[in-house]
């Protein structure tokens, strides 16, 4: 089954800092990789995806993101974090072949909070 | 702009009242899909339709059922069954078919509480 995990409720990090959001994944096969933000009573805005190719994504506001085979891993990142930037964030996965109906596993979300 | 419309923003329901919350998109996807989203616990799927007149259950399809009567809509019903309504609703689509690998475009979404 495939499953995605984000194993922080909540990042805290200070404006101007790098930030880092993880995200690891489980899938048989080549996964789609997505991830969200979410703003308080908004719907899901896309960020970036990894289908293949070079393992480092870049994205939408400066975000980027980095795919790791071996660690199953999928972990956002960005050079110098903004207050802007606090919001709730989702890592996704979509099946690969021929169990692909386009529907997207998520993780639980992690909160990014950033300080002035 | 093309996009998806969820109506309304807030919903209250009464008990043992059916309530429906209406997902337009003027975006030419086939591919439809509800979410629930609750606190901590990411986005579950409901129904989803790939194409008109076809829809297949979620991972948390009781307590709810859906149409597909045109490509643009794609209703959700919430009806009595549901014993704990109070969530966010999101709506979403994808551009291409079931083996393409596009982002989904989503919704603004429903809030539904309980009276």
């Amino acid at each position: 089954a495939q499953s995605v995990a984000q194993p922080e409720d909540q990042v805290n990090v200070a404006e101007g800092n790098p930030l880092t959001v993880k995200c690891t994944y489980s899938v048989s096969g080549n996964p789609y990789l997505f991830w969200y933000v979410q703003y308080p009573n908004r719907g899901l805005q896309f960020l970036l995806k990894y289908i293949t190719g070079d393992n480092l994504v870049k994205g939408s506001y400066g975000f980027e993101a980095e795919f790791n085979k071996s660690q199953t891993s999928f972990h956002l990142k960005k050079p110098s974090a903004l207050v802007s930037d606090s919001a709730l964030y989702f890592c996704a996965v979509r099946g690969y072949g021929s169990s692909n109906t386009g529907k997207l596993i998520f993780g639980q979300g992690t909160t990014l909070q950033v300080k002035p | 702009d093309g996009g998806i419309t969820q109506s309304p923003k807030y919903l209250f329901r009464k008990e043992g009242q059916n309530v429906t919350l209406s997902c337009e998109q003027n975006l030419n996807h086939d591919a439809m899909y509800w979410y629930r989203q609750d606190p901590g616990q990411g986005l579950r799927l409901i129904y989803y339709s790939q194409i008109v007149n076809d829809f297949q259950k979620g991972d948390i399809a009781e307590g709810y059922s859906v149409s597909r009567e045109k490509k643009e809509s794609f209703p959700l019903t919430v009806t009595s069954a549901q014993k704990n309504p109070t969530a966010f609703y999101l709506c979403a689509s994808i551009p291409d078919g079931p083996r393409g690998n596009q982002p989904q475009h989503f919704g603004d979404g429903t809030r539904l509480s309980i009276l």
